[in-house]
């Protein structure tokens, strides 16, 4: 089955920094690769998603890129704030809806004032 | 996104009791749901998915005797723990999903004593 690995397992940047989460997957069926947040006590929260058809995708502040060939994917938040404190995962699936998704094991981001 | 309701968001029950976790989808139709769980500080485990009108599967290791999925409408599942051990005590929560996209509950937190 799937593995997915992500790293840092925490990541402390100060406030305006950029902060960068790396993920890497082993079954090359996988093409939908969906970024997660979570607070505290609630579920997760997509934040950001891309399939393998694309190798980039940016909303506002927060962007992800594809390596198909490496199989690896990456979370980039620019201009970071307090409230992007959370942990936050990467997961990855063979696609849609008929498959679960793979979770990494986190990275708790911590933005220092 | 969609709105995704879960009851109860806690519970507290004692062990040897049976408890039921409702999940709604609101405003999105789900034809697959699924069912993580989720242990202190640790990531989402897949315990099950299920399709309307169709008997959940369960992934390895997760007991479907012990924890019964209905899945009887698009709008509406059900998670049911029964005869709970201390060792059930985790977030649960759901996740309904459709054709491209999966969406999460806000979880139901469980503590058996």
């Amino acid at each position: 089955g799937e593995n997915v690995e992500q790293h840092p397992s925490t990541l402390s940047v100060q406030e305006g920094d950029s902060a960068v989460i790396k993920c890497t997957y082993s079954d090359s069926a996988s093409n939908y690769f969906p970024w997660y947040k979570q607070e505290l006590g609630k579920g997760p929260q997509l934040i950001i998603d891309i399939r393998s058809n694309v190798g980039e995708k940016k909303d506002q502040r927060i962007a992800v890129t594809l390596n198909k060939t490496a199989k690896h994917f990456s979370l980039h938040i620019t201009e970071t704030q307090p409230e992007d404190s959370a942990v936050y995962f990467c997961a990855a699936s063979k696609g849609g809806g008929a498959d679960g998704l793979t979770f990494g094991k986190g990275t708790h981001l911590i933005i220092q004032p | 996104g969609a709105v995704v309701s879960q009851h109860p968001s806690r519970v507290i029950c004692k062990s040897g009791t049976s408890v039921k976790i409702e999940c709604r989808s609101l405003d999105f139709q789900a034809t697959t749901m699924f069912w993580y769980r989720q242990f202190p500080k640790k990531s989402l485990m897949l315990m099950a998915t299920s399709n309307e009108g169709s008997k959940a599967t369960y992934e390895q290791g997760v007991e479907k005797d012990k924890f019964l999925i209905n899945h009887a409408s698009l709008t509406l599942s059900t998670l049911t723990v029964t005869s709970a051990h201390p060792e059930d005590s985790s977030f649960y929560i759901c996740s309904p999903s459709g054709a491209y996209e999966q969406f999460f509950g806000p979880g139901t937190r469980l503590t058996v004593l």
